[in-house]
């Protein structure tokens, strides 16, 4: 079940530049998504969201784009931090269910 | 800020016995869910709960499985008759009533079967 994916397992950024992770999706009839960050011996903590009817929504640091006709989103953070080494995992959830279908993540460090 | 808690945050349990993982929900939200990872496998819906009752549950929960909300603020997750592959992490999460609105998880119950 490859409905959503990252296809980058890792990424390194040097501190005070733009971290960029990348989503796509399968399924049209997802209209909610949905970016976690995971720390180890720790739960997904919930970072921001977007729904289908926006292409752009933005917290602090955080701003995520969603490109509906290409079924892609991702993740700026801005400026990256070394506390932001973390896993990240996108997740998307289809009109009318309530389950997260999940990413494999993309484990970012941030170099100081 | 209020958080979803989950114990024990590590259970043992011979293969065949019964297990029990526990969740303590935020105290306002409406929703309920479990969720697994097997490890190096993607996080994995198993079932969500509304108004006391199952409101969506994945393939992977069958007949082995069956959740309860035993008083107002507990939220169970039971296991019959564990197999070695039920060994995972598992999640609880829960959200407040109302449209879009992220699921909140706690950190985990790890189960090991042996």
């Amino acid at each position: 079940d490859q409905q959503v994916k990252q296809n980058s397992p890792s990424l390194s950024v040097q501190e005070g530049r733009i971290s960029i992770l990348n989503c796509d999706y399968t399924n049209s009839m997802f209209d909610y998504f949905l970016w976690y960050k995971k720390y180890p011996a720790e739960g997904p903590t919930f970072l921001i969201s977007i729904s289908s009817i926006k292409d752009k929504n933005e917290d602090g640091r955080f701003t995520v784009f969603l490109n509906k006709s290409a079924k892609h989103l991702s993740l700026h953070i801005v400026p990256s931090q070394p506390g932001d080494s973390a896993v990240y995992f996108c997740a998307a959830r289809r009109a009318g269910s309530y389950q997260l279908t999940f990413g494999k993540g993309t484990k970012l460090s941030v170099i100081p | 800020e209020p958080e979803v808690t989950q114990t024990p945050s590590h259970q043992v349990t011979q293969m065949g016995q019964e297990v029990i993982l526990r969740c303590v929900p935020i105290s306002n939200h409406l929703y309920f869910y479990w969720y697994r990872q097997i490890l190096g496998q993607k996080v994995e819906f198993l079932v969500s709960f509304y108004n006391n009752e199952i409101s969506e549950k994945s393939e992977i929960f069958d007949d082995q499985f069956s959740v309860e909300r035993p008083d107002g603020s507990n939220f169970t997750l039971k296991i019959r008759s564990t197999k070695l592959e039920d060994s995972a992490m598992y999640f609880c999460a829960s959200t407040r009533e109302g449209n879009n609105q992220p699921q909140h998880f706690g950190d985990g119950t790890r189960l090991s079967i042996l």
